[in-house]
């Protein structure tokens, strides 16, 4: 049963372009969420995150958009390059657990062409 | 500055063969993790360690074992290799406390023939 969903496996881009990446979350207890990039052969590593607390948060030409009310979030990057080309997962995890568990989804390839 | 290191990088086991993936870091955090990665599944947890000396199950753990060692080190164990866990494992580490991110380290490719 995923918690975390990413239903859209491939989205490909011109350069120049926005790309808007989406994510569903069926645990409402979820207070922390973050975005993951990974390019192949090396291990995934953190983009942006955002706080339930928060709706929005903005680091360069990456912002993501948390909507609590829909548990949906969405990374946007703007403008799209050809170096953003990867797969990139989202993440959550409830800040009451002392676990420190992250769930993940199962990824969104995102193709940035020329 | 290494972060999260995992050993080896590479291995190729033939079925019923045992090997030990090795997984350190030097960031001082408690929560520790096993992830696989499959085409199509994004990122399976097989077992976390939120302290030294606690683990618990994740979703796919039939077929694996881990220590963990001390605060640094967290081992995953296959005792007999099966096709099936043909996949890239990732280690990763948290700060349990607070909105913090995790750290993954580079992976291994494991085959099982």
């Amino acid at each position: 049963d995923q918690q975390v969903k990413q239903n859209s496996p491939s989205l490909s881009v011109q350069e120049g372009r926005i790309s808007i990446l989406n994510c569903d979350y069926t645990n409402s207890m979820f207070d922390y969420f973050l975005w993951y990039k990974k390019y192949p052969a090396e291990g995934p590593t953190f983009l942006i995150s955002i706080s339930s607390i928060k709706d929005k948060n903005e680091d360069g030409r990456f912002t993501v958009f948390l909507n609590k009310s829909a548990k949906h979030l969405s990374l946007h990057i703007v403008p799209s390059q050809p170096g953003d080309s990867a797969v990139y997962f989202c993440a959550a995890s409830d800040r009451g657990s002392t676990l420190g568990r992250l769930y993940f989804g199962r990824g969104t390839q995102l193709t940035v062409w020329p | 500055n290494a972060g999260v290191t995992q050993t080896p990088k590479f291995q190729v086991l033939k079925t019923g063969q045992s090997m030990t993936l090795q997984c350190a870091q030097d960031m001082n955090h408690n929560s520790m993790y096993w992830y696989r990665q499959d085409p199509g599944m994004g990122l399976r947890l097989i077992y976390y360690s939120a302290s030294e000396g606690t683990t618990d199950k994740g979703e796919v753990p039939n077929g694996y074992n881990v220590s963990r060692l001390n605060k640094r080190e967290f081992s995953l164990r296959l005792e007999s290799a099966a096709p099936s866990q043909t996949s890239v494992y990732f280690c990763a580490s948290r700060a349990n406390r607070g909105n913090t991110e995790a750290f993954f380290g580079q992976g291994t490719r494991l085959t099982v023939v």
